[in-house]
């Protein structure tokens, strides 16, 4: 299956700044997904990067606050702006592959002070 | 919409006990039925997977099997150990190439 590296794996950045973070993935795949995680809860999907055209956007979710690019099938960035503590969570890259299914990456443990 | 319910934790439980984390779904057709399991500090990791009624899906001694009578996916062990102390996810797909949609989590600790 694919190896995923997210970085960074953990920040801790100042209210009203933006994060990049960025997932490579080892081989070409098509559907790529970006979820996060807030503290002691599940995984909420954000959008779905998509190679080629805009992000595509789970209720809740809009692309002013959380910008996606994909610019090719094995890399992809979601920016997390203007942030404030209620954006404190772990952010996860997911990749689909035919008859591996979803992998993840290790997360970005994001704390907002 | 879509929908999986699990069990509330934390469960604790000693080692060798027996394991179930209880699973049920919500979902329109037959959905792909997976278990997840996060350890500490790590991202997840799939743990199992069933796609079509009546499937069990085993790995390091779990198992889970899909029924779509019950709408249900439990998570069992007949022997749990410590190294298993972690966090695990049920989730639903409803498609080859859809979104997931997961459970809240059922903590589990293992202890001694």
């Amino acid at each position: 299956s694919a190896v995923i590296s997210q970085k960074p794996s953990r920040d801790i950045c100042q209210r009203g700044t933006s994060l990049t973070i960025q997932c490579q993935v080892d081989s070409q795949v098509t559907m790529m997904f970006w979820y996060r995680q807030q503290p002691g809860q599940s995984l909420t999907l954000i959008a779905t990067a998509n190679q080629g055209s805009e992000a595509t956007y789970e209720s809740g979710f809009v692309i002013d606050k959380f910008p996606i690019s994909r610019p090719n099938l094995t890399f992809s960035t979601l920016t997390v702006s203007n942030m404030s503590p209620e954006d404190s969570s772990i952010y996860l890259c997911s990749v689909l592959q035919g008859l591996y299914g979803y992998t993840f990456g290790s997360g970005t443990r994001l704390t907002v002070v | 919409g879509d929908s999986v319910t699990q069990m509330e934790g934390p469960v604790t439980l000693s080692e060798e006990a027996f394991l179930t984390i209880n699973c049920t779904y919500t979902a329109t057709g037959y959905p792909s039925l997976f278990w997840y399991v996060q350890y500490p500090g790590e991202g997840l990791q799939l743990l199992l997977k069933a796609t079509k009624a009546d499937d069990k899906g085993s790995n390091k001694g779990f198992e889970a099997t899909y029924r779509k009578e019950t709408t249900s996916f439990h998570l069992e062990k007949g022997s749990v150990q410590v190294s298993d102390s972690a966090v695990y996810f049920c989730a639903l797909s409803p498609g080859t190439a859809s979104k997931l949609t997961f459970g809240t989590g059922t903590r589990l600790q293992v202890t001694l």
